[in-house]
């Protein structure tokens, strides 16, 4: 069975800090890794995906994440956080399968809060 | 780029009803969708998986006869909640995958059972 664990449940961060958020995986198999964002009162976006190939991906908004194969993990960073970043973040992997779309399996997920 | 709703946003329902939460993919077609469940403060926990025109696989620890799936189209799916009890009470996320097999999330259902 796959599982996702996100050591940060609760970050908090002036300004223009530097973040990184953890995420490490099991899943016996090749995998599709995630990063989604949920805004206070809004729905699941995209921040940014892996799938193949290079693995250091940029998404959205300044983020990237690195797909670290040895380590199982796949961490999320941003140089400078703004306010606005103030969310919950939920990496999330799938196993890649042949034809079907695969479930999602999310982490617990970070709550950042970024003070002025 | 792809766009998922989900249809009521809110809503309110009575212990003992049944309620109906409509998924549809508006601009793609969807062979697979999946139903999550967000309780307060926590993750998504996938609930089924349905494909179109077949049944939804449930996961462990989920009554399919209390949450009945159809997916009788590529772009709409719904989950009926029957017979809800206050303990039902949440937010329910669909997503839908296409040809890509990237999900793409609906805005949710608030359900509050009173």
């Amino acid at each position: 069975a796959q599982s996702v664990s996100q050591h940060n449940h609760h970050v908090i961060l002036s300004e223009a800090a530097s973040l990184e958020l953890g995420c490490n995986y099991s899943y016996g198999g090749t995998v599709n890794l995630f990063w989604y964002v949920q805004y206070p009162g809004q729905h699941l976006q995209l921040l940014l995906k892996y799938f193949s190939g290079d693995p250091l991906v940029k998404g959205i908004k300044g983020f990237e994440a690195e797909f670290i194969k040895s380590k199982f993990s796949f961490n999320l960073r941003k140089p400078s956080v703004q306010w606005s970043d103030t969310a919950e973040y939920f990496c999330a992997v799938n196993g890649v399968l042949t034809g079907t779309a695969s479930k999602l399996t999310f982490g617990t997920g970070t709550r950042l809060q970024v003070t002025l | 780029g792809a766009v998922v709703s989900q249809h009521p946003s809110r809503v309110i329902c009575k212990s003992g009803t049944s309620v109906k939460i409509e998924c549809r993919s508006l601009d793609f077609q969807a062979t697979t969708m999946f139903w999550y469940r967000q309780f307060p403060k926590q993750s998504l926990m996938l609930m089924a998986t349905s494909n179109e025109g077949s049944k939804a696989t449930y996961e462990q620890g989920v009554e399919k006869d209390k949450f009945l799936i159809n997916h009788a189209s590529l772009t709409l799916s719904t989950l009926t909640v029957t017979s809800a009890h206050p303990e039902d009470s949440s937010f329910y996320i669909c997503s839908a995958a296409g040809l890509s097999y990237e999900q793409y999330f609906g805005p949710g259902t608030r359900l509050t059972v009173t």
